[in-house]
């Protein structure tokens, strides 16, 4: 299974929106509703900020919204902040049982 | 409200063998579904493999299937993952997971929360 592909990187300036891409294949994005998004600050333990594609954890600030379209997952962060700047992955379940992940991006608010 | 407490930080030997463990408290073990992923240095996540307890069969990822091993004990609520033949490129920490519950068959919740604290695994002679 090979990897989701994910921008390695990605800026924006406080306030503005930024959208982080993930794309796979019909035997796992394209093929299911179960891609997951999270976020790992660092040396910090990865948190799900999206679920099943589009959902929120509880609590989770609406500002982080998740699509998909075909093969490509998207992850939006609007009025972007300062404590957004982490690295963000993306995840799905396969056709194969199992999951894959994105490679990761690192997100640079300026 | 499930938790999990990963085993402590491990230096091994190339060519040896390490084993993890999670342990879970709080909810029902034997029906979630359970993964290990890991991280090796600036690098990103890898899905290792997983197990339902209740089931017993683990999944492996094409890449470690031929030298891992993943079991649960349900006595304990426990699982465990087997690392052989362990080189320097294994150095990483490795999570546990939960994955999902199964609910009359079918596994719900295909996404990865809560996670344990994380185990450095340093692979070096």
């Amino acid at each position: 299974q090979s990897a989701l592909t994910q921008p390695a990187s990605v800026s924006g300036s406080p306030g503005q929106s930024i959208t982080i891409s993930c794309t796979g294949t019909s035997s796992d994005v394209g093929g299911y509703n179960h891609v997951s998004w999270y976020q790992q600050q660092p040396g910090k333990v990865p948190k799900v900020i999206i679920y099943d594609v589009s959902s929120r954890p509880s609590g989770l600030s609406s500002r982080f919204s998740g699509s998909k379209s075909g093969d490509t997952a998207s992850l939006t962060i609007s009025g972007l902040q300062a404590e957004d700047e982490a690295d963000y992955y993306c995840s799905s379940y396969t056709s194969s049982n199992t999951w894959v992940f994105g490679g990761g991006t690192k997100l640079t608010v300026l | 409200q499930v938790q999990m407490a990963q085993s402590g930080s491990e230096v091994k030997e190339p060519g040896s063998s390490v084993k993890v463990s999670c342990k879970a408290t709080g909810g029902t073990f034997s029906s979630y579904a359970f993964s290990w992923v890991r991280q090796a240095p600036g690098q990103g996540l890898e899905w290792v493999g997983g197990i339902i307890p209740m089931v017993g069969k683990p999944n492996y990822g094409r890449k470690f299937q031929d030298r891992v091993t993943i079991t649960a004990d349900e006595s304990t609520t426990t699982v465990y993952m087997d690392l052989r033949s362990l080189r320097a490129e294994d150095t990483a920490v490795y999570y546990c997971a939960r994955a999902g519950k199964l609910w009359f068959g079918e596994l719900l919740g295909k996404w990865f929360d809560p996670w344990g604290q994380g185990t450095l695994v340093t692979v070096s002679s």
